[in-house]
């Protein structure tokens, strides 16, 4: 059964780098099943859409994150990645990692748990 | 980018409503869209894909239909547990984008 699961420092500070990571099981992230994706969720807001990564390698970003963000495969490691720099307090939220099935319009499921990421000094 | 816009954006029902949700989307997105169920604290979970496939183990009390800009996500008989907030999702093209989202409250 496939599952993902996030891990990363819960606090950073304004100006530095969010890292984080997802463990996937149940699956190879460099078979050609899955692409991979972050989503966010500021506090008591809705949903936002980061990026996936495609087993190939191939990133997409949303548009107002592409300059800060990168994501990226760690295949030994059966893991993903996130990469935001340059964060402000604006970037505080719950930050979830998922796989994307490659059909057509493929849909998010799995999600990880999520885990909360604050910005503050 | 593609704007999709849910409505109500808050829905106060009572239990064994049936209720609707709308999600309009800026431009024709064939029927690549999710909904998706979040409740307080939780992660998101996939109710439907392809605008009206159901996902193995949901309720057949949900349902989904539309095509192109027009969709929507019923549910014929609402429960406590479907007491939450709903999300539709374009997997049409990149970005990707969500609806802002209907929470569901008892009335």
């Amino acid at each position: 059964q496939l599952q993902v699961q996030e891990s990363g420092p819960g606090l950073v500070k304004p100006s530095e780098t969010l890292s984080l990571t997802c463990t996937v099981s149940g699956a190879s992230i460099s078979s050609n099943n899955f692409h991979w994706g972050w989503i966010r969720q500021p506090p008591g807001k809705g949903l936002e859409w980061i990026g996936n990564v495609h087993y190939g390698g191939a990133t997409y970003y949303n548009r107002s994150l592409s300059s800060r963000v990168a994501i990226s495969l760690d295949t030994p490691r059966n893991q993903f990645s996130l990469k935001l720099n340059s964060v402000t307090a604006t970037d505080t939220a719950v930050y979830y990692c998922a796989a994307r099935t490659i059909a057509a319009g493929g849909w998010f499921d799995p999600w990880g748990h999520g885990t909360l990421v604050t910005v503050s000094s | 980018d593609i704007q999709l816009t849910q409505s109500p954006s808050f829905l106060s029902a009572s239990v064994g409503d049936r209720v609707t949700i709308t999600c309009r989307a800026s431009q024709g997105i064939n029927s690549y869209l999710a909904w998706y169920q979040q409740k307080p604290g939780k992660a998101p979970k996939l109710l439907i894909y392809a605008a009206s496939t159901l996902q193995s183990g949901v309720p057949s009390r949900f349902s989904g239909s539309g095509s192109g800009t027009e969709f929507t996500v019923t549910i014929s008989s609402l429960q406590p547990e479907d007491f939450a907030t709903y999300y539709c999702q374009q997997l049409s093209s990149y970005p990707l984008t969500f609806g802002g989202g209907t929470r569901v409250e008892i009335k």
